[in-house]
């Protein structure tokens, strides 16, 4: 699986956007771009994930460069209960041997403030 | 529902002991199962996974085993608790679409004294 590159950490106030990027300049072509975020003592969340055209769900969008090389996870209109450890993976999840084979970096720690 | 149960949420166990953690999921029939394990301030690392009943993937050789004796049912044991086994336990499912995400269950906090 490509590596991922994030900020260490980033701050926001509640209720402006969130904007987490994430390098990934060694994806290759079959590989997904995924995000998950994991709250203190809690199971990893998943939060949204695409190949190349971008996405947008009930939690966040997700912008993936025409190169495929950075994406950017979009908090529309952070909350306090956003906060979190952000992760951004990208994997090739279509079976054979890579099956679940998530790895999971340092993250970005997004604290939102009031 | 895609619900996942994991119990107990928190143990703590002797070193020598054994250990049993059950995941159960609910939703579609046949899905891919994932143990996965977190030590205190590491990232997650990929134990075992599962494509189908009696189907067990190892990815790191340990103390530990795996084993789905049915569908949806995926147990992680131990015949003897070292102290490096202490973590935080994570089971996840992933549905039958190719690019299918994870989705975890809230964990089990292992220590073991």
């Amino acid at each position: 699986d490509a590596k991922t590159t994030q900020p260490t950490s980033m701050d926001c106030a509640e209720g402006r956007a969130a904007n987490l990027p994430c390098n990934h300049s060694t994806i290759s072509g079959n590989e997904y771009v995924y995000w998950y975020r994991q709250i203190h003592s809690q199971g990893p969340q998943y939060i949204i994930h695409g190949l190349k055209n971008n996405e947008t769900n009930e939690m966040a969008s997700l912008i993936i460069t025409e190169d495929r090389k950075s994406s950017t996870l979009i908090l529309p209109h952070a909350t306090l209960r956003d906060t979190a450890v952000y992760y951004c993976i990208v994997a090739n999840n279509a079976g054979g041997t890579s099956y679940g084979k998530l790895t999971f970096g340092q993250g970005t720690i997004l604290t939102v403030h009031p | 529902s895609q619900t996942i149960h994991q119990w107990p949420a928190t143990l703590v166990q002797p070193v020598g002991s054994p250990l049993s953690l059950e995941c159960t999921v609910e939703g579609t029939s046949n899905p891919n199962l994932y143990w996965y394990r977190q030590a205190a301030g590491r990232g997650l690392q990929l134990l075992f996974y599962s494509v189908g009943i009696g189907q067990i993937s190892s990815e790191v050789p340990q103390n530990l085993s795996a084993s789905r004796p049915q569908d949806r049912q995926f147990i992680l044991s131990s015949k003897k608790l070292l102290l490096s086994d202490s973590g935080f336990y994570l089971c996840a499912r992933q549905g039958a679409r190719g690019d299918s995400p994870l989705h975890f269950g809230n964990g089990t906090r292992l220590t073991v004294t």
